[in-house]
């Protein structure tokens, strides 16, 4: 199986300043289709997650543009660009390339 | 706007069977892949299994395979997840998704609790 991996997986944020999570795959993520299925989901607490960045630089309808996904192959990155207080929750990185599909073990963003 | 609804979680004892549904809304069903996802409480996500479009191919994940089996009732809008022989381990919060690969709507969940 794919491995997921995250770092930090705890990340104190402070207000208004950018903030930002690696998530590393253990096989390459392009598919045969050439497309690169990472994505990005936020859950804050008592929610369902939510997906935030599709296809690793995608961002979801109403997903507020301080949000960025990037990256190639194995390496890729959320950016927040300025925290605010409703983005506390965890992130979590997920590949759908390889079957089974995994999610990394998520971050956690507090204030 | 897009809408699924789990239901059948609860109380089962260990090697039991439960079945949980999950209602879809708000979309062309039948153009979907399906999917569950699980969660142990204050744990990460696991994937369970996934259904193509018509019901002709399914996938789980290894730990699952021979106890779970999905299935979808595109007449319906519902998709199912039938688990057998439960054990402590499988106590966890089952999300349904849509789309495999994308997810992109998930369920509210709901909790099973395998436990004597």
């Amino acid at each position: 199986d794919v491995v997921m991996t995250q770092s930090p997986l705890s990340l104190p944020v402070t207000l208004g300043q950018p903030a930002s999570i690696s998530c590393r795959s253990s096989q390459s993520l392009v598919y045969s289709d050439g497309n690169t299925y990472l994505n990005w989901f936020q859950q804050r607490p008592g929610q369902s997650p939510r997906r935030l960045i599709y296809k690793v630089s995608n961002r979801d309808s109403g997903v507020p543009d301080r949000f960025s996904g990037s990256g190639s192959g194995t390496d890729f990155t959320l950016k927040i660009s300025r925290v605010e207080a409703e983005d506390v929750g965890f992130y979590y990185c997920m590949q759908g390339t390889h079957w089974p599909f995994t999610f990394g073990p998520g971050t956690k963003v507090d204030i | 706007e897009v809408q699924l609804v789990e239901s059948g979680g609860g109380l089962v004892q260990p090697g039991g069977s439960l079945r949980l549904s999950c209602a879809a809304s708000g979309f062309m069903f039948s153009s979907y892949w399906m999917s569950w996802v699980r969660q142990v409480p204050g744990k990460g996500l696991e994937w369970v299994a996934n259904i193509k479009v018509d019901g002709s191919e399914k996938y789980y994940v290894d730990s699952m395979k021979g106890r779970f089996t999905i299935s979808r009732d595109n007449a319906k809008n519902s998709l199912y997840l039938q688990m057998n022989s439960l054990r402590a381990e499988d106590t966890a919060v089952y999300y349904c998704v849509r789309e495999g690969r994308l997810i992109d709507y998930w369920g509210q969940g709901t909790l099973v609790t395998v436990s004597s």
